[in-house]
């Protein structure tokens, strides 16, 4: 299995909506990653989660919060979103954290409204 | 992180070697020479990576200069499928920092 797997695929949610994005691997990797991709544009990295912890967080705001549950678990859970939000979310994991090889899902398209 | 640069778009004919160049003229010793694709409506996909030597896999070859300050990827027979926007990425420490990229179209 060398997939990453997101779900939804498509999300449609209002300014007041709690919901979440989820991903899964099962390749073993210890590194995973989300990044944010408005239209037109280059994937923007968000979160670095390495062994289950959190490593790097590029300064997004506290109305995204990640977790990492356990080894092959990704969610991202969204709160009070604006329509500037609204974005291809995308998953991603590696191996080690120090490898450049990383593994992306298709991602979640995400509309806020 | 050392900044890329790439071209914005590029054509190829089907049958040709494309050639996507990037520079990366303030690059580190530590820092490896990443390339990824992106097709339209999907993720981003791992081609190849080299530090200093030229390497070359199923999908491309990658030729970094001596210097180090740029590096081409090279497909070596572009096809209709291979139409997407190629990532030039420096990366240290696993941090993978996306440029604007090149758009490539391979026509007919």
């Amino acid at each position: 299995d060398t997939e990453v797997t997101q779900t939804p695929k498509h999300l449609v949610m209002g300014m007041t909506n709690k919901k979440s994005l989820k991903c899964e691997q099962h390749m073993g990797h210890r590194a995973m990653y989300w990044y944010k991709q408005k239209a037109k544009k280059p994937p923007e990295l968000m979160f670095v989660y390495s062994y289950e912890k959190l490593s790097i967080n590029e300064s997004v705001p506290s109305r995204f919060s990640p977790e990492c549950p356990n080894s092959s678990l990704l969610n991202l859970h969204l709160h009070a979103l604006q329509p500037e939000d609204s974005a291809l979310y995308l998953c991603a994991s590696s191996p080690p954290l120090n490898t450049g090889e990383l593994f992306f899902g298709e991602g979640s398209r995400l509309t806020v409204l | 992180d050392a900044k890329t640069t790439q071209p914005p778009s590029m054509d190829c004919a089907e049958g040709r070697a494309a050639n996507l160049p990037c520079n990366h003229s303030t690059i580190s010793g530590n820092e490896y020479v990443y390339w990824y694709r992106q097709i339209h409506s999907q993720g981003p996909q791992y081609i190849i990576h080299g530090l200093k030597n030229n390497e070359t896999n199923e999908m491309a070859s990658l030729i970094i200069t001596e210097d180090r300050k740029s590096s081409t990827l090279i497909l070596p027979h572009a096809t209709l499928r291979d139409t997407a926007v190629y990532y030039c990425i420096a990366v240290w420490r696993g941090k993978l920092i996306f440029g604007q990229g090149t758009e490539l179209s391979v026509k007919p």
